[in-house]
């Protein structure tokens, strides 16, 4: 089945800077990958996706790039705000029967003044 | 407007008790999950249903089951709760092919 890994676990920046997170799945026949934002004691909430036949997804400050050859994409924050502090989770679903999302372990963002 | 409601914000429940962990979404989703969050582990899958009736086995379904009489609930069932089921669960629904979940906020058990 499908196997999603994220790192870092831990990203500290100073507001203004920009943040990278990445992941890498392992099922070459996943064809979405969506981003979810929690904040803390809330529930997750999708932020951005992008699916396997797009390159790269922007939403303002943020986005998305995907490299299918290698298997990996990445969340891109720029000009950070300390409301961008948050746990950060990417998913993958595969080409399957069955639409699960697969969720990498989360980073958590902290944006400091 | 909150579309996922999950009954219980915090529980705390006694080894052996079982447990019932309501969700009901209104938005007519077919597809409906729960998740654990553990720190350091992510959100992993114990049970989903894409109809009513109809469960499917996710990732860690050791100890639990789910139910499914009507669209719109789907309830986990701790059979008999153990303390390495303390956890943060939550449940999600979705329109197939799956994209964009909606989360509940959530049920913190503690199981003591």
């Amino acid at each position: 089945g499908e196997n999603v890994e994220q790192h870092p676990s831990t990203l500290s920046v100073q507001e203004g800077d920009s943040a990278v997170i990445k992941c890498t799945y392992s099922d070459s026949a996943s064809n979405y990958f969506p981003w979810y934002k929690q904040e803390l004691g809330k529930r997750p909430q999708l932020i951005i996706d992008i699916r396997s036949n797009v390159g790269e997804k922007k939403d303002q400050r943020i986005a998305v790039t995907l490299n299918k050859t290698a298997k990996h994409f990445s969340l891109h924050i720029t000009e950070t705000q300390p409301e961008d502090s948050a746990v950060y989770f990417c998913a993958a679903r595969g080409d399957t029967g069955f639409q699960k999302l697969v969720f990498g372990t989360g980073t958590r963002l902290l944006v400091s003044p | 407007d909150v579309k996922v409601t999950q009954s219980s914000r915090y529980l705390v429940k006694r080894t052996g008790e079982k447990v019932f962990l309501e969700c009901v979404q209104d938005m007519d989703h077919e597809n409906m999950f729960w998740y654990r969050q553990d720190p350091g582990l992510g959100l992993r899958l114990i049970y989903f249903s894409y109809d009513v009736k109809m469960k499917e086995k996710g990732d860690i379904p050791e100890g639990y089951s789910v139910s499914r009489e009507k669209k719109e609930r789907f309830s986990l069932i701790l059979e008999s709760a153990s303390t390495n089921q303390t956890s943060m669960y939550l449940c999600a629904s979705s329109f197939p092919p799956g994209d964009g979940y909606t989360f509940g906020s959530g049920t913190r058990l503690t199981v003591v």
